[in-house]
């Protein structure tokens, strides 16, 4: 059963940027076909998905925040992170990271991290 | 604004069925059967609970089920328990623009 876990500073400031990590353990993120995401959930509302990197690397962004958006990994330590520049208090969420797939199988997000709470504040 | 529309709400007595409803376009869920619906609870990650519009996966109850027709999808739970009171969401996969869409959640009350 893969596990995942969200790291990365619970509190930025305005116009800084945002950098988290996600922590896959139970199964490689280079594994054929799996999609590795980052998902926000701002306080009270509803799921936002962010982005994803593809097994192969390939990286795929929400039209919203792809100016701001860059989604990496680092396969030696099964890790996929994501850096949101330019943070505002709008970007304020609980950040999940989760896996979508396999390949065929879209949004079927089976795995989450317990998720982490960013807040934007001065 | 999200763009799957959900009911913010719906409720439901112990034993009842309850119907969620997530409408959608010609781009995201008419489009693909590729719809997911997701538990989440307080506090907590969600949990996915239908896939592929119909499919469940592995240890949820078959008391959830799902289905579509057209641009809405919709996710049922029959025998309602106190335990199925949580937030609801739906989600769809939107093409190689948009890729993935989400509902704006349904919060179920169990009476």
């Amino acid at each position: 059963q893969v596990q995942l876990q969200e790291s990365g500073p619970g509190l930025v400031k305005p116009s800084q940027t945002l950098s988290l990590t996600c922590t896959v353990s139970g199964g490689s993120i280079s594994i054929n076909g799996y999609y590795w995401n980052w998902i926000r959930q701002q306080p009270g509302k509803g799921l936002e998905w962010i982005g994803y990197i593809f097994y192969s690397g390939n990286t795929y962004y929400n039209p919203s925040l792809e100016s701001r958006l860059a989604i990496s990994r680092d396969t030696s330590k099964n890790q996929f992170s994501l850096k949101l520049t330019s943070v505002t208090a709008a970007d304020t969420a609980v950040y999940y990271c989760a896996r979508d797939g396999p390949y065929g199988d879209r949004v079927k997000f089976d795995s989450w991290g317990q998720g982490t709470l960013v807040s934007v504040s001065s | 604004q999200s763009a799957l529309t959900q009911p913010a709400s719906v409720s439901g007595s112990p034993g009842q069925s309850i119907t969620i409803s997530c409408t959608g376009t010609s781009n995201d869920v008419g489009n693909y059967n590729l719809v997911s619906w997701y538990q989440q609870y307080p506090g907590k990650a969600p949990k996915l609970m239908i896939y592929d519009v119909t499919k469940r996966p592995s240890g949820v109850s078959n008391r959830f089920s799902g289905s579509k027709s057209g641009n809405t999808a919709s996710l049922t739970i029959s025998g309602l328990q106190a335990a199925d009171e949580a937030n609801y969401y739906c989600c769809s996969y939107a093409g190689t623009t948009t890729f993935v869409v989400f509902g704006g959640g349904t919060k179920l009350t169990v009476l």
